[in-house]
């Protein structure tokens, strides 16, 4: 069965202070793994699309990465603006809807 | 980034009513879109991917008569829930998918910004 799990559930970070989000996966076939920003009350931002091990991507403060296991979301020198839930989501096989982590709850504090 | 509107933002209904949500993407054509359901601190569950011009694919446990979908158009995808109960209230959540084209050909799910949905 296709799994995403997200890891920490909860994250508190001092403005300015470096970290990573991760996503674990366990799918058959992977089609892309996707990262979304969700703000309370509000439908997920959409972040990034990685395709394939090795592949990286970056959005201002945010750079996403990419293996074979696993997906990484690394935060510099993050801003309370950031403050949001990071969602990680894939797509696996013949199929285009995207299988959802649980999410990580990122506060920023000033 | 492309966008998906959905309209009502909110909505509130009596038992046993019905209420439509519609799901539109406003700057590209989407064959295929996708209906969410989002309960308060939980992730996105998935109910139905709706392919224009076909019948909607239902997820495991999602009541396909009580959650109408169409897809009439390549632009327009509709959520009908039908005779609602309190237990129907939630946050209802859209996408479309686009395809990408180019060195990186893939595609990229745009979400709309959610119908919050009240059943009194």
């Amino acid at each position: 069965e296709d799994q995403v799990t997200q890891s920490p559930e909860a994250l508190r970070l001092q403005e300015g202070e470096s970290s990573s989000l991760n996503c674990s996966y366990t799918v058959s076939g992977l089609r892309g793994l996707f990262w979304y920003r969700q703000d309370p009350g509000k439908g997920p931002e959409f972040l990034f699309t990685l395709y394939s091990a090795g592949e990286e991507k970056e959005k201002e403060r945010l750079k996403a990465t990419l293996t074979k296991k696993e997906s990484f979301l690394h935060i510099t020198a993050p801003k309370p603006e950031d403050s949001a839930t990071y969602l990680c989501a894939v797509q696996a096989g013949g199929s285009y809807k995207l299988i959802f982590g649980s999410g990580t709850r990122l506060l920023v504090r000033p | 980034g492309a966008v998906v509107s959905q309209h009502p933002s909110w909505v509130i209904c009596k038992s046993g009513t019905s209420v439509k949500i519609e799901c539109r993407s406003l700057d590209f054509q989407a064959t295929t879109m996708f209906w969410y359901r989002q309960f308060p601190k939980q992730s996105l569950m998935l109910m139905a991917t709706s392919n224009e011009g076909s019948k909607a694919t239902y997820e495991q446990g999602v009541e396909k008569d009580k959650f109408l979908i169409n897809h009439a158009s390549l632009t327009l995808s509709t959520l009908t829930v039908t005779s609602a109960h309190p237990e129907d209230s939630s946050f209802y959540i859209c996408s479309a998918r686009i395809t990408e084209t180019g060195l990186h050909s893939g595609n990229t799910i745009y979400f709309g910004e959610g119908s919050w949905l009240t059943v009194v």
